[in-house]
């Protein structure tokens, strides 16, 4: 199985902040990795595919960068409804993967 | 537009089996050509990919659930189901029922979803 790790497991910021999530995998996956945004008590929402292509609907103040084993999910600048859990997933191969997210809380 | 609802009981009783199905509205399953997945999350934890299935029948499971896990298609009813054997505290869990973005591909983001049904094992 391809492990995934996030980092940080939670962070606390402030509306404006530009924040930073990183997923790590156990394997090289070229660009097959998706980020999700979870509020509470919802399904997860798709935010970005493939790396770096933004879901429709999704602002632009998110973007995913990264390649191989090293990606990136970024807020350019966190609105109040962007509180909320985010987790990676990998689509290289099954069994599919998720990271075990990461908690945007309000400083 | 299409939709994805999860029903089936809210509780199970240890050593039993779970029993979820998915109802999938505004498209059909038999022509869609998708994989239709199952993916849980227990509480306070991150999700977990259970496995996915054909409108043929053709099915793919995760390695780590195999044994107990055992997911159909009924294309009259427009439904998929999930069974989980021999269950434990352990499968405690919200599951949700989705859909991935690209026909055909077992592998891939899933982008529609349904609301997810809170499971509990306890006798």
């Amino acid at each position: 199985d391809i492990q995934m790790t996030q980092s940080p497991s939670s962070l606390s910021a402030s509306v404006g902040d530009r924040v930073t999530i990183t997923c790590r995998t156990s394997q090289r996956i070229t660009t097959f990795l998706n980020w999700y945004q979870q509020k509470p008590g919802k399904a997860p929402k798709l935010l970005i595919y493939a790396t770096s292509n933004l879901q429709t609907g999704v602002p632009s103040r998110f973007s995913g960068s990264g390649s191989g084993t090293d990606f990136t999910l970024t807020i350019s600048s966190l609105q109040p409804e962007d509180f909320a859990t985010y987790y990676c997933q990998q689509s290289y191969s099954t069994p599919l993967t998720f990271g075990g997210g990461a908690k945007v809380e309000i400083k | 537009q299409l939709q994805l609802r999860e029903s089936g009981p809210g509780l199970v009783k240890p050593s039993e089996t779970l029993s979820l199905t998915c109802t999938v509205s505004g498209g059909s399953i038999s022509s869609s050509n998708y994989y239709w997945g199952w993916i849980r999350q227990p509480p306070g934890k991150g999700l977990e990919w259970i496995g996915s299935i054909y409108h043929s029948g053709s099915t793919y499971y995760n390695p780590s659930l195999k044994s107990r896990v055992t997911i159909s298609v009924d294309t009259s009813k427009n439904q998929f189901s999930l069974k989980l054997s021999s269950v434990t505290a352990t499968d405690t869990a919200v599951y949700y029922c989705a859909r991935p973005q690209v026909r055909g591909a077992i592998s891939d983001a899933f982008d529609i979803w349904g609301q997810g049904t809170r499971v509990t094992v306890s006798s």
